[in-house]
């Protein structure tokens, strides 16, 4: 079966610090990738998607820049965090364009 | 463009009552699927069902129910019988099939409603 791995599932980061997360797949091949953030109490706004390795469209400009290095693999960074970054992250992964998505736990993020 | 309206911000019931949740949403697309997730306390969010605008028949899962109505735009979730479990974020969720080209199947998410369950 598939899973999804994000990690960390907390972190607490000061402003204009960089920042990494990380997502991978398991079970499945050339999945379509997403990466959304939540902020709180609000719904989920998309990111960043990939269809395939280093294919990546970004949704709305922003602090923050994904990359797809291996095929189930997908990193979310950023070179200086803004205190308009917190928020909930999560990554998710789909076969197709047309079957659900699958979300990963999610990483709380917050900025000092 | 695309958008979902949950206007139900926050419901309270007491278990075994009924709630219904509302989904309004607004798309171009003569072709689209439209989702539920459910985000309980720990965070993540959980896949309920999918359904494509061509089939407007109601589903049933067990507590739960879809009333899909595509002349009023509307896509409400009905969970009998609530249990304290239940007690969780709710979404709403619309995407355009996609027929070809580069697609991404974007998922246009409504604001969530919470869902508390009392016991």
């Amino acid at each position: 079966s598939q899973t999804i791995h994000q990690w960390p599932a907390t972190l607490v980061q000061p402003v204009g610090s960089p920042l990494s997360l990380e997502c991978t797949v398991e079970g499945t091949s050339n999945p379509n990738l997403y990466w959304y953030r939540q902020a709180a109490g609000r719904g989920l706004q998309l990111l960043f998607y990939s269809v395939g390795i280093g294919q990546i469209s970004s949704e709305v400009p922003q602090n923050l820049s994904a990359s797809r290095p291996q095929d189930r693999q997908f990193i979310l960074s950023s070179k200086k965090l803004l205190l308009s970054d917190s928020g909930f992250y999560l990554c998710a992964w789909s076969t197709d364009v047309n079957q659900p998505q699958h979300f990963g736990d999610g990483t709380r993020l917050s900025i000092l | 463009a695309q958008k979902v309206t949950q206007a139900q911000t926050e419901i309270s019931v007491v278990e075994k009552e009924d709630v219904t949740l509302d989904c309004v949403y607004e798309t171009r697309d003569t072709t689209y699927y439209l989702f539920w997730y459910k985000q309980p306390p720990s965070g993540e969010l959980v896949f309920l069902i999918r359904r494509n605008s061509f089939d407007e028949q109601n589903e049933i899962s067990g507590r739960y129910s879809w009333n899909f109505q595509k002349s009023t735009s509307s896509f409400n979730f009905t969970i009998t019988a609530s249990q304290v479990v239940d007690s969780a974020v709710y979404f709403c969720a619309l995407s355009p099939t996609e027929t070809g080209g580069t697609s991404y199947g974007k998922l246009t998410f409504g604001q969530g409603t919470i869902l508390t369950v009392h016991p």
